[in-house]
């Protein structure tokens, strides 16, 4: 069936480190792919999506490329935050329906110190 | 524009106590989507509705659960009778039905039952 899987957390940075957090799929068919993220005390939020391979989304400063090759969409910043210390959800959506039903990744929670 | 609402924010119960979420999810969208996250299990799918029809229930842990959409404007969940093990925060999102659409959150609704 189609899945997600995503490396497990907690991830601990440093303010201005690099930062990476890996997401990859299975999936029949042509899957969107998301990012989400959730703040402490909030729901998810939209951080960026792609809908094709080779497809980059990027927003507040993180980017992640659609892989076919390898069924990925890793997370990327190159420079982190204490702002981003937050739950991040890599997602894709169900390619066999058309309700807009996504299946997550179990969430990696990621800590940034100053 | 307004987001996915809902309400209370915060319910604290005793056990045995009927509780109803709601949720009023963003106008046009016609899928929406009832989710449970605890430390244990992570974020889980519920249930989730297409054009006010439930299509899948299948997360629904047991039949002290039922949601229902009357309309297009308005979901309910409800627990009856509650259990401790029912504590955790239930999160409403609603998207349009398509494959490439992200879900929108709600702020989710923090259930205690003691």
């Amino acid at each position: 069936g189609n899945s997600v899987t995503q490396m497990e957390g907690p991830v601990t940075l440093s303010e201005e480190a690099f930062l990476t957090i890996n997401c990859t799929y299975t999936a029949t068919g042509y899957p969107s792919l998301f990012w989400y993220v959730q703040y402490p005390g909030e729901g998810l939020q939209l951080l960026l999506k792609a809908t094709k391979a080779d497809d980059k989304g990027s927003n507040k400063g993180f980017e992640a490329t659609y892989r076919k090759e390898t069924t990925s969409f890793h997370l990327e910043k190159g420079s982190v935050q204490v702002s981003d210390s937050a739950v991040y959800f890599c997602a894709l959506s169900d390619p066999g329906g058309s309700q807009g039903n996504l299946i997550f990744g179990k969430g990696t929670k990621l800590s940034v110190k100053p | 524009d307004a987001g996915v609402i809902q309400s209370p924010r915060h319910e604290v119960t005793e056990m045995g106590q009927e509780v109803t979420l709601r949720c009023k999810p963003i106008s046009g969208h016609n899928s929406l989507f009832w989710y449970r996250q605890t430390m244990m299990r992570g974020l889980e799918l519920l249930i989730y509705f297409n054009n006010n029809v439930p299509i899948d229930d299948s997360g629904m842990p047991e039949d002290r659960f039922s949601a229902k959409m009357p309309n297009a404007s308005f979901s309910t969940l409800k627990i009856q009778p509650s259990e401790p093990r029912d504590s955790a925060v239930y999160f409403c999102a609603s998207s349009f039905a398509s494959g490439n659409q992200p879900q929108h959150f709600g702020d989710g609704t923090r259930l205690s039952i003691l």
